[in-house]
């Protein structure tokens, strides 16, 4: 599968836990992007890469949200201290150097705070 | 206000109708529009960008209207296949902006 892959794509927590999600883009895709989705809205841009520098960060990005993409191949986010507000599906999308339109996205990894 | 506002719907249809979505975005810097197919537990996926000239493809039909800030999407002869929440999307400027995407209008086609 060529595609945008997310691991894991589950994932339940109990509150106050880190978890880390994994993103590998489409190979060679040097642009990537990570939302949240929540019941009933459409996805929430959280952060953006262009390869391993993090140009740009929503305001959603709270203090316990921190993402890496170290080698500008794939990337994590990561939650700390996590709360049930956290509670969402996150998903990753990735974008060619030379396409500027379109974004890829990945089945996403749906977290459970409980 | 919204960035990108659509009617959630539900838009319950019989197969065979023709059935049309409308989209409102608040920022006139806006470059790129697209309508996202987002069925149930999964990813968004690229239906079709939308073009100031309007385009189609197949039984699909989109619109944009700068002047009003408006998008439509218009699917005829509904397959039960159509099923899903459509997702209106605006591109802030060109480039490496991220999307924004509005609230998705949920369609059911009922035989």
């Amino acid at each position: 599968d060529t595609g945008v892959s997310q691991n894991p794509r589950h994932k339940i927590t109990k509150r106050g836990q880190n978890v880390t999600f994994r993103c590998d883009p489409i190979s060679e895709h040097n642009r990537l992007y990570w939302y949240r989705q929540t019941l009933g809205q459409g996805p929430e841009f959280l952060t953006y890469f262009q390869n391993e520098a993090q140009l740009e960060k929503s305001r959603l990005l709270s203090d316990r949200f921190s993402a890496e993409r170290p080698k500008g191949s794939f990337s994590t986010l990561e939650i700390q201290r996590t709360e049930q507000g956290d509670s969402a599906m996150y998903l990753c999308a990735s974008l060619p150097r030379d396409v500027q339109e379109t974004q890829y996205f990945g089945p996403g990894t749906r977290l459970l705070v409980l | 206000r919204k960035e990108v506002e659509q009617d959630p719907g539900p838009f319950n249809v019989p197969e065979g109708a023709t059935v049309a979505f409308n989209c409102t975005y608040s920022n006139s810097a806006s470059q790129s529009f697209f309508w996202y197919r987002q069925d149930c537990r999964k990813e968004p996926k690229l239906l079709m960008s939308v073009y100031s000239s309007g385009n189609e493809d197949g039984r699909f039909t989109a619109q944009l209207n700068r002047a009003s800030q408006y998008i439509s999407l218009l699917i005829r002869d509904s397959k039960l296949s159509d099923s899903a929440t459509y997702l209106c999307v605006v591109n802030r400027y060109s480039g490496n902006t991220p999307l924004v995407f509005g609230k998705g209008t949920r369609l059911s086609v009922i035989a």
